[in-house]
């Protein structure tokens, strides 16, 4: 079956822009999760969302950053007014939940320039 | 917070070496833990996880055994081959919260 899609896989924009990340979960899966990988950081939660709940949005390093999901599938994160150090690869998973596997997707390169 | 330390390398081993990437953990509670692989080019995927303490995850010939006496997942395997070369991230999950938290990576390359 289909694994997690993300879209853009590479996105180069301008400091001070507004971008868009989508990422398609695994069918099914409840539990959707955002992450950024960077050089200096390493791998970093952002934000979940599990079913109808409230997201745990405690990762989201300012409020330039914010994620929706839409019917319970298919999820956005939106990051305003760019800045350099945005510049990472930003990872999306999906679980059925709990401790179970998080299966994540190929990933979006963010460049700000 | 919780927290994980990995050994960050980057390792070079000779084909059929063994291998042993150190994992210690610091978290309240009882957390679950993973080894996660990303190999060159792929997204990341899950190597191998462990539950509960004295548990060991096995997976491709890596086996690691969740240590609660010492708060270790140590990574290790008899004889890495070239298509190993990867980076090992550990990480953990503890109950209730459901985001991973990751080491800093160990990158690993094996040479023929």
């Amino acid at each position: 079956g289909a694994g997690v899609s993300q879209s853009p896989s590479n996105k180069v924009t301008e400091k001070g822009k507004d971008v868009e990340l989508r990422c398609d979960p695994i069918s099914g899966h409840t539990a959707l999760y955002w992450y950024r990988q960077s050089l200096g950081q390493g791998l970093e939660f952002l934000i979940y969302f599990q079913g109808n709940s409230a997201p745990d949005k405690s990762g989201l390093p300012s409020d330039r950053f914010s994620a929706e999901r839409t019917g319970g599938s298919v999820s956005t994160l939106t990051i305003q007014r760019t800045q350099q150090e945005d510049s990472a690869v930003y990872l999306c998973a999906s679980s059925f939940g709990g401790v179970r596997e998080q299966y994540f997707g190929p990933g979006t390169r963010l460049t700000v320039t | 917070g919780d927290s994980v330390t990995q050994m960050e390398g980057p390792v070079t081993l000779s084909e059929e070496a063994f291998l042993t990437i150190n994992c210690t953990y610091t978290a309240t509670g009882y957390p679950s833990l993973f080894w996660y692989v990303q190999y060159p080019g792929e997204g990341l995927q899950l190597l191998l996880k462990a539950t509960k303490a004295d548990d060991k995850g096995s997976n491709k010939g890596f086996e690691a055994t969740y240590r609660k006496e010492t708060t270790s997942f140590h990574l290790e395997k008899g004889s890495v081959q070239v298509s190993d070369s990867a980076v090992y991230f550990c990480a953990l999950v503890k109950g209730g919260s459901e985001k991973l938290v990751f080491g800093k990576g160990m990158k690993l390359t094996v040479n023929p």
